[in-house]
């Protein structure tokens, strides 16, 4: 089975800029986070997806947004890019469920990630 | 939001045994508890995950407490490829709507 596949891997853009990174999850997963890892700052949550709907969110602006596909695979964009943006986007995807359906499979796996430079 | 604490960094000869806690006061009753392992700009792979007791696989052994509160990674033998970032994780990821903490993790130094 395919991993989590993320595109692209690099990406240099200038201040002001817009960006979208894409996120293919494994076949079967519908559940899609993303996070943003810098060395100042770790590795933080910034949203998950679940059936193209918004289930949780981090702590960071409206300049991040994110959606979700009818397939699964997921987007995220920044807008008005900022230095500080400047970080490695990691997707995780895992087979999670609704609250009240079983599930016994309790993993998230992550793709190799975005590494996005703001100039 | 279950939060974690690591040692930041830890140093170990080649072919010992390494031994990494975290703890996790506030973990809930549903939270399972899993290690991942990171390398410089790649995306964090899965290790180990226990609810209770110990497991132990192919890598790693993880054991943990009765009361939950801490969790302690095992690496037997560690190599200069063991060389990472090592990373708690408590929650429940067989539903949606949860949030994970990562950390600060511990950086792992293999020496030779």
């Amino acid at each position: 089975k395919a991993g989590v596949t993320q595109t692209p891997r690099y990406l240099i853009k200038t201040r002001g800029q817009q960006v979208t990174l894409s996120c293919s999850p494994i076949s079967g997963h519908r559940s899609v986070s993303w996070y943003q890892q810098t060395p100042g700052q770790g590795l933080q949550f910034l949203f998950e997806y679940f059936s193209e709907t918004q289930r949780n969110k981090g702590n960071f602006p409206g300049r991040f947004s994110g959606r979700q596909f009818s397939n699964s695979r997921s987007e995220m964009n920044v807008s008005t890019l900022e230095l500080g943006d400047s970080a490695l986007y990691l997707c995780a995807s895992r087979p999670s469920r609704d609250r009240g359906q079983e599930s016994s499979y309790n993993e998230q796996f992550f793709g190799p990630g975005t590494r996005l430079t703001v100039l | 939001l279950a939060k974690t604490t690591q040692p930041i960094s830890m140093d170990s000869y080649e072919g010992q045994e390494v031994n990494i806690t975290c703890s996790h006061n506030n973990i809930a009753t549903n939270d399972y508890i899993t290690w991942y392992q990171q390398f410089p700009s790649q995306g964090p792979r899965f290790i180990i995950q226990g609810y209770k007791t110990k497991v132990t696989n192919e890598v790693a052994s993880l054991f943990i407490p009765a009361d939950r509160k801490s969790s302690t990674l095992s690496l037997p033998r560690v190599s200069l490829s063991d060389t990472a970032v090592y990373y708690c994780l408590v929650g429940d990821m067989r539903y949606t709507g949860n949030q994970f903490y990562f950390g600060t993790g511990t950086s792992l130094t293999v020496i030779p």
